[in-house]
């Protein structure tokens, strides 16, 4: 069974800080990756994806593959308490719809 | 990004009544997806909506229950049928825009719609 693996926190950090979320993934097929925010109550939001190894940087937002280890990651920078939230992995062997993560919740304290 | 909109964006229904949700979108997009997101849970993928021909549906869901159409390729319908206490959920549209005109199966990000909040008493 193909699976995405989230600490379900809450992940706490204090504003200003980095906040950290991980991702692991069982499928070696997996090719696209993407970072979803979901407010409660909302529909989740597209922030981040990527297809390569290495680091992708999107203002505050990195996030980092390292496909031999099924490993995914999201960095937030200068956490802001509006970051606060959801977030939820998916990822996909291509065009076709996206394996979720169980989320991390995430709270920036002021 | 593909704009969407889902109808209704909540419903409170009766145990054994069917409800359908309605997903637009403002182009034309190949793949639509249509997620169900079980309180306090993540998405879980209900099935593929495919433009002229029958959706695919996930392992644990049928057509009986969650038939959908797709008549074109801006709009899809999901009915929720004969519904118990157990299908209170959101369930969520989502598309996979082909307009962007990426080749491959590496590009494909997927937006999502509002989501219909959906409450069987």
């Amino acid at each position: 069974q193909k699976e995405v693996e989230q600490n379900s926190g809450p992940l706490s950090v204090p504003e200003g800080a980095i906040a950290s979320l991980n991702c692991t993934y069982s499928d070696r097929g997996s090719q696209s990756f993407f970072w979803y925010r979901q407010y409660s109550g909302k529909s989740p939001e597209l922030i981040m994806f990527i297809y390569s190894n290495g680091d992708k940087e999107d203002g505050r937002f990195t996030a980092q593959l390292n496909k031999a280890s099924q490993y995914v990651s999201l960095l937030i920078r200068d956490s802001q308490p509006s970051d606060s939230a959801t977030y939820l992995c998916a990822v996909t062997p291509g065009r076709r719809a996206l394996t979720f993560g169980s989320g991390t919740r995430l709270q920036v304290q002021p | 990004s593909a704009v969407i909109s889902q109808k209704p964006s909540r419903d409170i229904c009766q145990r054994g009544t069917s409800l359908t949700i309605q997903c637009q979108v403002d182009s034309q997009v190949t793949m639509m997806f249509w997620y169900r997101q079980q309180p306090g849970q993540s998405l879980t993928l209900i099935a593929t909506a495919n433009q002229g021909s029958e959706a695919t549906y996930e392992s644990g869901f049928v057509i009986d229950k969650f038939p959908i159409s797709r008549p074109n390729l801006t709009f899809s319908t999901l009915t929720v049928s004969n519904m118990s206490p157990e299908d209170s959920s959101i369930y969520l549209c989502s598309v996979d825009p082909v307009t962007r005109g990426l080749a491959g199966g590496r590009y494909n990000e997927q937006f999502f719609g509002p989501g219909t909040r959906l409450t069987v008493l």
